[in-house]
């Protein structure tokens, strides 16, 4: 495609409920990336895949929150339980490889939780 | 850790020249990103530096100082449309992801 696509756009999602956030990165980026942008906030790292293959997934905050890429191109971040507090937009970016190469982004995933 | 600090808001007039410093505190340090965000919509990336020194992009231009862990963003001519959040971000050593400053709120006046 032309560009990192995520759906949905928008989740409202009553406490407790489990969430799936799917992303398409543009065909033949290597690397994906998932952020969590709360408001007013710059990106903060969660996960990083190269392939299928998950290099680090440090900054998940919980054991609530899971990702995967099984066959190397399209992701899914599934939060288990929702909290209040995860509240916040999901972004997805995608790189052709890691070194200097730029990271692209999606346009977010806008997850409220009531 | 990992510290990166710019400043929350800025305001500049139309047609002037702005100045987003961006200064980090990392482990290992593997380049330094500049993006631009609009309220509500994806990060665009707008300049790679991993050398010191100035890279020239059209009316953007970024420095980087690798020994004083500083850089700094310069838009020229603004226009309206440049009225958005920039973010600095450095990769380090440790994996290929960034880590991103809170971001600057950039409001151009006429």
């Amino acid at each position: 495609g032309a560009g990192v696509s995520q759906s949905p756009r928008y989740k409202v999602a009553k406490r407790g409920q489990d969430v799936a956030l799917r992303c398409d990165p543009i065909s033949g980026h290597v690397s994906l990336f998932w952020y969590q942008q709360a408001l007013g906030q710059g990106p903060e790292f969660l996960t990083y895949f190269q392939n299928e293959a998950q290099l680090d997934k440090s900054g998940l905050p919980s054991d609530r929150f899971f990702a995967e890429r099984p066959e190397g191109s399209v992701s899914t971040l599934k939060i288990q339980r929702t909290q209040q507090e995860d509240s916040a937009v999901y972004l997805c970016a995608s790189s052709q490889t890691g070194g200097g190469n730029e990271q692209f982004f999606g346009p977010g995933t806008r997850l409220t939780v009531l | 850790g990992q510290n990166i600090d710019q400043p929350t808001e800025m305001t500049a007039t139309e047609g002037a020249i702005v100045q987003i410093n961006c200064t980090y505190q990392t482990s290992g340090f593997n380049g330094l990103f500049w993006y631009q965000q609009h309220a509500g919509e994806a990060p665009t990336f707008l300049s790679y530096n991993v050398l010191d020194g100035l890279e020239e992009k059209g009316r953007f231009s970024s420095f980087l100082s690798r020994s004083k862990g500083y850089s700094y963003l310069l838009l020229k001519e603004l226009q309206m449309k440049d009225s958005a959040s920039y973010l600095c971000a450095v990769r380090g050593n440790a994996g290929n992801m960034l880590t991103f400053g809170g971001g600057t709120r950039l409001m151009v006046k006429p």
